[in-house]
Formats: structure tokens, C-alpha cells, sequence
């Protein structure tokens, strides 16, 4: 059964520094889809990024880029020189279903919690 | 903005009571998802709806119902409420029934949310 991992419930970084979001994914099907989206407190769910299991590069959005590793199934988000307003929940996504009879319908990991420091 | 559109932003309701929640998905997408998100059971996946039928189902109760219209808006019924139903319900949208993962442009967008107090 498909499956979302996300193993660090909380992390800080500080103010301008890079950090790393872990996700690791299970699924049997080699087309799929991996998304991050990120949550502030008023609670909105906002789209980071997008990776395809076909897609050759690594996606990148502005500050954000996902690490690809599809050997080892991991789908890690990179944030780059962080701002205080990066400090949310993030969750990790994957698109579930098989060739043609994929639904659209995602599957979340249990979030990691981001805090940035000034 | 993410283009998708959710009323009402806050509900308080009585256990017992009948609420619906209304989504307006961004221009051009045929498919509505719902999503409900509470503290313990996390992001779960309720029901799709493409172009006017549903596609899929998922952790949905038999007192929860939704349809989406001919205008491709749609609606969230959530009846005899109890106190356990109290969540954020997401309403999300993307163009395609089917995805093609390899195609960034069916990706999957969320409104603000639906923030219900059952009390």
C-alpha cells in the first residue's frame, strides 16, 4: 500500500540557513506524483512543488527545490536562505492510483513542524 | 491564491445538527476533492468529484455527502454532526480526472480550509 513517511516531527533552523524536510515514500506503481505543501498557522494548505516519478530533473520552485531520489524513495524538500515566514507545517504528498485508474487522490505524510529563528 | 474558493471560513454548530460547506475550484479545473484534517487522524482523503460525477471515495462517513454541480462548484453535507466531526475541511481542485504525474500542470491545489466546531 502506498505510504508517506515523514520522520521529524519538529525542526528549527535559523534565520538565512538551509534545511532539509525528509520524506520517504513507498508505492508499487512507477508513475506517481510526490508534492510538498506547506501550512501556516491560519491554516491554509499552500502548493510548494511538484515532482514527477518520470521527470529527469529535480524540480525546483524559487527558494524551494526537492531532492529526488527514487532508488532509495525519498523526496526531500530543500529550503534555501529561510525566512522567518517559512515557519509552518510541512506535509509531504503523494498522488495514489494505477496507469488509468488514478483518482487524483493524495496521500499525506504526518508533517514536520518548522520553525525558523531570527 | 491559490484560486480555490471555501465557504464558510468558520462554523460553530450543535452535535445533531446539518451543515454544508461550499467550494468554488479555480477556473478550468474539472475535478473537486474533499479533505478532511483533524488532530488525530491527520490529512484524510474524503471523496472526488470530476466534471460532475464522482471518481473516488475514500474515508467518507454515510452522514457525510457531497455533489458537485453543472457550474463545477460543489458542496460538502456533513448531517447529525458529533462532537468527533470538528476539523478543517480542505476543498482542493486540479484539471484533470486522471493524473499524468509526470505533468506538472496537474498538480492539486487547496482552498483555505472550513474551519468546523461542533459543540
Amino acid at each position: 500500500a502506498q505510504k508517506i513517511t515523514q520522520t521529524q516531527p519538529g525542526m528549527f533552523v535559523q534565520e538565512k540557513e538551509a534545511v532539509t524536510l525528509d520524506c520517504t515514500y513507498d508505492t508499487s506503481d512507477p508513475s506517481y506524483g510526490l508534492f510538498w505543501y506547506k501550512q501556516p498557522s491560519s491554516g491554509e494548505m499552500i502548493f510548494l512543488i511538484y515532482q514527477g516519478s518520470y521527470d529527469q530533473q529535480n524540480a525546483t520552485e524559487g527558494r524551494y527545490s526537492l531532492n529526488f531520489q527514487k532508488a532509495r524513495k525519498s523526496a526531500n524538500l530543500v529550503i534555501s536562505a529561510s525566512q522567518l515566514g517559512d515557519s509552518a507545517m510541512y506535509f509531504c504528498a503523494m498522488r495514489e492510483g494505477k496507469g488509468s485508474s488514478n483518482t487524483g487522490k493524495l496521500i499525506f505524510g504526518q508533517g514536520t513542524t518548522l520553525q525558523v529563528k531570527p | 491564491d491559490s484560486g480555490v474558493t471555501q465557504t464558510p471560513k468558520h462554523l460553530i454548530t450543535a452535535t445533531g445538527q446539518r451543515v454544508t460547506l461550499r467550494c468554488s475550484p479555480r477556473s478550468g479545473d474539472l475535478s473537486v476533492y474533499w479533505y478532511q484534517q483533524s488532530l488525530d487522524q491527520g490529512l484524510q482523503f474524503l471523496i472526488q468529484y470530476y466534471n460532475g460525477e464522482e471518481r473516488a471515495k475514500g474515508n467518507i462517513l454515510e452522514r457525510f455527502s457531497a455533489q458537485q454541480f453543472p457550474d463545477l462548484h460543489s458542496e460538502l453535507n456533513l448531517s447529525s454532526l458529533e462532537l468527533g466531526d470538528s476539523a478543517l475541511y480542505f476543498c482542493a481542485s486540479s484539471v484533470a480526472r486522471d493524473s499524468i504525474p509526470s505533468t506538472s500542470g496537474n498538480t492539486i491545489y487547496f482552498g483555505e480550509g472550513s474551519w468546523l466546531t461542533v459543540v
